[in-house]
């Protein structure tokens, strides 16, 4: 059982698309993050999130906290092959140390 | 600055052999992490360490997985008898309290 739930799954979109990522739990957690992974490497922290109701942007990508904690999004503006890969949530325990990951959202973007 | 290593990258072996996956975090950070990938199962968090010691282990699969960190810039794990539904990518993280983890590059193994 997945403590955190991404969908959708699988996203296959044309480039210059938006789009939107979502990560929900039953849990409350200190902060949550997410992360990039592309074949063959392992995952690359993109953001942290500690605050309920928390917006931050990273160039076209926008990242929002739940107000309880329990949930976030990951909205990509005129997306860019560039931005193909598997997308991880991960939140944090209480004590911010131990991280659980969701289940990955798969990304495409064609040209 | 070098990222966290681990090697081998690649591993193949036959069930029942004795497997040893090593991993060097970045110096400086206090936290050490091992993953583990499959596609069924996603990101598994198996083991964690905080000044090398051993916080968490409840993610260890069974008595047959191990891991030890005799200082702050080496960890093993290692698994005996190996079999093969053990085959996946294996990750070591390192981080320092409360920041984001920084991914290895991983150990693809591959169990016959």
């Amino acid at each position: 059982t997945q403590l955190l739930e991404q969908s959708p799954q699988f996203l296959s979109i044309q480039e210059g698309e938006n789009l939107t990522v979502y990560c929900n739990s039953s849990s409350v957690f200190s902060s949550l993050q997410w992360y990039r992974q592309e074949p063959g490497e392992g995952p690359v922290l993109l953001v942290t999130v500690v605050t309920g109701g928390e917006v931050k942007k990273l160039k076209r990508l926008t990242f929002q906290f739940g107000d309880a904690r329990k949930d976030s999004s990951l909205h990509i503006t005129a997306a860019q092959p560039g931005d193909t890969g598997l997308y991880l949530c991960a939140g944090a325990s209480d004590n911010f140390n131990k991280f659980y990951f969701g289940s990955g959202t798969k990304l495409n973007v064609k040209p | 600055d070098a990222g966290v290593i681990q090697s081998p990258r690649h591993e193949v072996t036959e069930m029942g052999q004795e497997v040893t996956l090593r991993c060097k975090p970045i110096s400086g950070h206090d936290y050490l992490f091992w993953y583990r990938q499959t596609m069924m199962r996603g990101l598994e968090l198996l083991i964690y360490f905080n000044n090398n010691v051993p916080i968490d282990d409840s993610g260890m699969p069974e008595d047959r997985f191990s891991a030890k960190m005799p200082n702050a810039s080496f960890s093993t794990l290692k698994i005996q008898p190996s079999e093969p539904r053990d085959s996946a990518v294996y990750f070591c993280a390192s981080s320092l309290w409360g920041q984001g983890l920084f991914f290895g590059p991983g150990t693809r193994l591959t169990v016959l």
